[in-house]
């Protein structure tokens, strides 16, 4: 296990269609973390799962956006009926449970146009 | 979850020189997290510091802590064109869930 993978890693889409993308994290995580990242900006929170339960999610998450990590392994981050203002990079990172001391790690990112 | 907030926004150096950035934070934490970013990659970690330590070395990276004053600060040594990245400090809420990050500090290390 080399680390968080996603896929894919740049997607372009027209206005209206819906997206989804994948991220595979470190098999030992139990932690899941979405953000989102426009150029400029910090990460920002969106969602995180612990195994296969979705423990929050951002206020900032639109009921277009759904996250799901059927049976604790990987993740999907789907946006449905896309905006121009979706457009941005979209990073996910595993992690042990917070207050061990423990790191995230994250993925590359998946980028997302939307034309 | 609270951000950390990094100081400054931009930092531009010559190459050989140091770079210092702060970060300042609200709640009581049990860690604070320094990570990197290059140009449209994902971030990398760099650095922990407990809330019981006030000093931590790697390599050429020195990071303090003063929960006193709820800050943090991350210093680079004899910098190189490669540390031209974004800087980001996540600060761990006691009572935290999750990883929140503030806008960065964009650093340009000149050759």
């Amino acid at each position: 296990d080399t680390g968080v993978s996603q896929d894919p890693r740049h997607k372009i889409t027209k206005r209206g269609q819906n997206v989804t993308f994948r991220c595979d994290p470190i098999s030992e995580h139990n932690r899941l973390y979405w953000y989102r990242q426009t150029l400029g900006q910090g990460p920002e929170f969106l969602t995180y799962f612990q195994n296969e339960a979705q423990l929050e999610k951002s206020r900032l998450l639109s009921d277009r956006f759904s996250a799901e990590r059927p049976k604790g392994s990987f993740s999907t981050l789907e946006i449905q009926r896309t905006e121009q203002g979706d457009s941005a990079m979209y990073l996910c990172a595993s992690s042990f449970p917070l207050g061990q001391g423990t790191e995230a790690f994250f993925g590359q990112g998946t980028r997302l146009t939307v034309v | 979850s609270q951000q950390g907030e990094e100081d400054p926004q931009a930092l531009s150096i010559q190459e050989g020189e140091n770079a210092t950035m702060n970060c300042s934070y609200k709640t009581s934490i049990n860690n604070l997290q320094w990570y990197r970013q290059n140009s449209g990659r994902g971030l990398v970690h760099l650095i922990l510091i407990r809330s019981n330590e006030r000093e931590k070395h790697s390599g050429r990276l020195r990071v303090t802590l003063d929960t006193s004053k709820k800050s943090s600060s991350l210093l680079i040594t004899a910098s190189r064109a490669a540390d031209t990245a974004s800087y980001f400090c996540a600060p761990e809420e006691t009572r935290g869930s999750r990883l929140t990050f503030g806008e960065g500090t964009q650093l340009t290390v000149n050759p």
